[in-house]
């Protein structure tokens, strides 16, 4: 089955930095690479996803990025704002599997 | 248009003891799921279903049970609650199958359950 792995597992930037997560993922069959940002006392909320015939997408100050051939995709963070903080995590699935989650990254942004 | 619900928001529970987290979505979604989050491991699938009457097992089934007899409800039963279930429990919802239609799914603000 799919693997999904994120690095780092955590990370903290002062404000108005650029903050970069990574995952990689197992499954070539994979296609879809949502990810979610979850603030505390939460459910996880999507902010961008990526399907595999794009190599990127951006919406506002976040965009994602997506290497199929060598199975990674990244979120990236411009002018990171205290209200970024939260735990963001990275998911990959296929049309016949269900969402396999990383183990999410716990972002700080220093004022 | 409330989302989705989860009860109860905090739970505690005997070794032993049973319960149900109730799930209830008013999107009409047809696929829902229910996940487990420990610390350093992400969000893992307990047991999902594509539509009413139909469920099935996820990556971490055991020790739960589900039922969908509605489109709207969905609860996940603790059938005899162990220390090792001791976790915050989020139920999902999206349109369909995430991998199939690639839809958002939207979870439900979590229980967190002890179990001593």
């Amino acid at each position: 089955g799919e693997n999904v792995e994120q690095h780092p597992s955590t990370l903290s930037v002062q404000e108005g930095d650029s903050a970069v997560i990574k995952c990689t993922y197992s499954d070539s069959a994979s296609n879809y690479f949502p990810w979610y940002k979850q603030e505390l006392g939460k459910g996880p909320q999507l902010i961008i996803d990526i399907r595999s015939n794009v190599g990127e997408k951006k919406d506002q100050r976040i965009a994602v990025t997506l290497n199929k051939t060598a199975k990674h995709f990244s979120l990236h963070i411009t002018e990171t704002q205290p209200e970024d903080s939260a735990v963001y995590f990275c998911a990959a699935s296929d049309n016949n599997n269900d969402m396999r989650f990383g183990a999410g990254t716990r972002l700080t942004v220093k004022p | 248009n409330a989302g989705v619900t989860q009860t109860p928001k905090f739970q505690v529970l005997k070794t032993g003891q049973s319960m149900t987290l109730q799930c209830a979505q008013d999107m009409n979604h047809e696929y829902m799921s229910w996940y487990r989050q420990d610390p350093g491991m992400g969000l893992r699938l307990i047991h999902y279903s594509v539509g009413a009457g139909i469920t099935d097992q996820g990556e971490v089934p055991n020790g739960y049970n589900v039922s969908r007899s509605t489109t709207e409800d969905f609860p996940l039963r603790l059938l005899s609650a162990a220390p090792s279930q001791t976790s915050v429990y989020f139920c999902a919802s999206s349109y369909s199958r995430q991998g199939a239609m690639n839809t958002e799914a939207f979870f439900g603000q979590g229980t967190r359950l002890t179990v001593v």
